[in-house]
């Protein structure tokens, strides 16, 4: 069985402060995973990607994520939050494969207080 | 760069009429994909296709939904007949084996 979890559905930081949102996954394969981001009343972009390569893994906008198998998280990270980044996010498993799987996590808002 | 394109941006239907959303997909990506959202809920996985065929659909993809990739470049979703319920947003998405999935901008389904 494959699974994503977002501990947090909501995580409110200060501008200027870090972001850290919270991903778990369980996976019987080696997955790729992906963080997408959601602004309201938009479409979905890719922030990010793990496809076995680095375990650090930088994406657009400042963001970044490391891959830990031994706790098998997938967290995001950014040192300096900033009021463009008030969105949705989205963690994403895919389970490799002819028929490959796909599952979304629940999401995360976050909210950047000025 | 390539994109996935969906139309109509906004569909507005009376409900028990059938619909159809359109996808045109990357050119080169052999999975595909469709979600929806309520508004102000999480995106809810509904099908995916791949080899010319549905490789997995949640239990939101009941009988009245259907998916067709009549050409080679669409990838249809077609609802039925239509419940106020289906209302929500519908993304379109495709991919390469294990890649990112390339979202569509969606396509806002009203049902009247």
């Amino acid at each position: 069985a494959q699974s994503v979890t977002q501990l947090d559905s909501h995580v409110s930081v200060s501008e200027g402060t870090p972001v850290l949102l919270r991903c778990n996954y369980s996976s019987s394969y080696s997955p790729s995973l992906f963080w997408y981001v959601q602004h309201p009343n938009k479409g979905l972009q890719l922030l990010l990607k793990y496809t076995s390569a680095a375990t650090l893994v930088k994406g657009i906008n400042g963001f970044e994520a490391e891959f830990k198998k031994s706790e098998t998280s997938f967290h995001l990270t950014k040192p300096s939050a900033h009021m463009s980044d008030a969105a949705e996010y989205f963690c994403v498993v895919i389970r490799p494969g002819g028929y490959q799987k796909v599952t979304f996590g629940t999401g995360t808002k976050l909210q950047v207080i000025p | 760069e390539p994109e996935v394109t969906q139309t109509p941006s906004h569909q507005v239907t009376q409900m028990g009429q059938e619909v159809i959303l359109r996808c045109v997909p990357i050119s080169n990506h052999l999975y595909f994909y469709w979600y929806r959202q309520i508004l102000g809920q999480k995106v809810e996985f509904l099908v995916s296709f791949y080899n010319n065929e549905i490789s997995e659909k949640s239990e939101i993809f009941d009988d009245q939904f259907s998916v067709e990739r009549p050409d080679g470049s669409n990838f249809t979703l077609k609802i039925r007949s239509t419940k106020l319920e289906d209302s929500a947003m519908y993304f379109c998405a495709s991919s390469e084996p294990l890649e990112a999935q390339h979202f569509g901008d969606g396509t806002r389904l009203s049902i009247l």
